[in-house]
């Protein structure tokens, strides 16, 4: 399947330090986006990139590409409490017409105070 | 509405009983999408509607799962016969028209969380 693979499944990290969190997909893409999930709640829509970008920033977000070796990582830098929650990638399919987006487990991001 | 709204949030029903989740997209949005997600598990895919048809249900896993959406609006998901391993957060998201090769940002709800027992 096209499922998206997060790497590691958790992290547990201080206040202040840098999460580095990556996906892994199989097949070719268009675009990859990422998404947060708070305990209990839906998904977030956080940062997307385009297949032709290689690289993103959104404030402490910084989200790169890398379609030679269909991977994507997120790195959050200076992160706090508030930061704490699952986090997910997500990828359509170049070569489908359908509208399937397709999600990865997550990656469980813990950061202490 | 201002977001995507589910109903009921919590639902706790006994094995072999038929339930009903009910997903209120953002108005104007056409795409609508059901996810399951079991817990500590990634999202699911189960079906996409466009409009009120639905290009891509494969992701249904057997045929006590239904799905309908009438008036390019309301989406209404169906299990039968309820099973323990049916327990998981169901979640409905929407986006706009989807266009092959156009990225668009999925907009999700709280999700319902069915619990059989």
């Amino acid at each position: 399947s096209q499922q998206g693979e997060e790497d590691p499944q958790a992290l547990s990290i201080q206040e202040g330090e840098n999460a580095t969190m990556n996906c892994s997909y199989k097949t070719s893409i268009n675009n990859l986006q990422w998404y947060r999930q708070n305990s209990g709640r839906g998904l977030v829509h956080l940062i997307l990139i385009r297949s032709n970008e290689r690289e993103k920033h959104s404030g402490r977000l910084r989200v790169t590409l890398d379609t030679s070796k269909k991977s994507s990582s997120l790195l959050i830098t200076a992160s706090r409490a508030a930061d704490t929650a699952s986090y997910f990638c997500a990828t359509d399919d170049r070569g489908s017409t359908l509208g399937r987006l397709y999600f990865g487990r997550g990656t469980q991001l813990t950061v202490w105070p | 509405g201002a977001g995507v709204s589910q109903s009921p949030s919590n639902k706790v029903t006994e094995k072999g009983k038929d339930v009903e989740l009910r997903c209120d997209p953002i108005s104007g949005h056409t795409a609508l999408y059901w996810y399951r997600q079991s817990l500590g598990q990634g999202l699911e895919f189960l079906i996409y509607f466009q409009g009120n048809s639905a290009p891509d249900k494969s992701g249904l896993p057997s045929d006590r799962f239904s799905a309908e959406r009438t008036g390019g609006s309301v989406s209404t998901l169906t299990i039968q016969r309820t099973q323990q391993e049916d327990s998981a957060v169901y979640l409905c998201a929407s986006s706009s028209t989807y266009l092959m090769g156009h990225p668009r940002e999925l907009f999700f709800g709280e999700g319902s969380r069915l619990t059989v027992l």
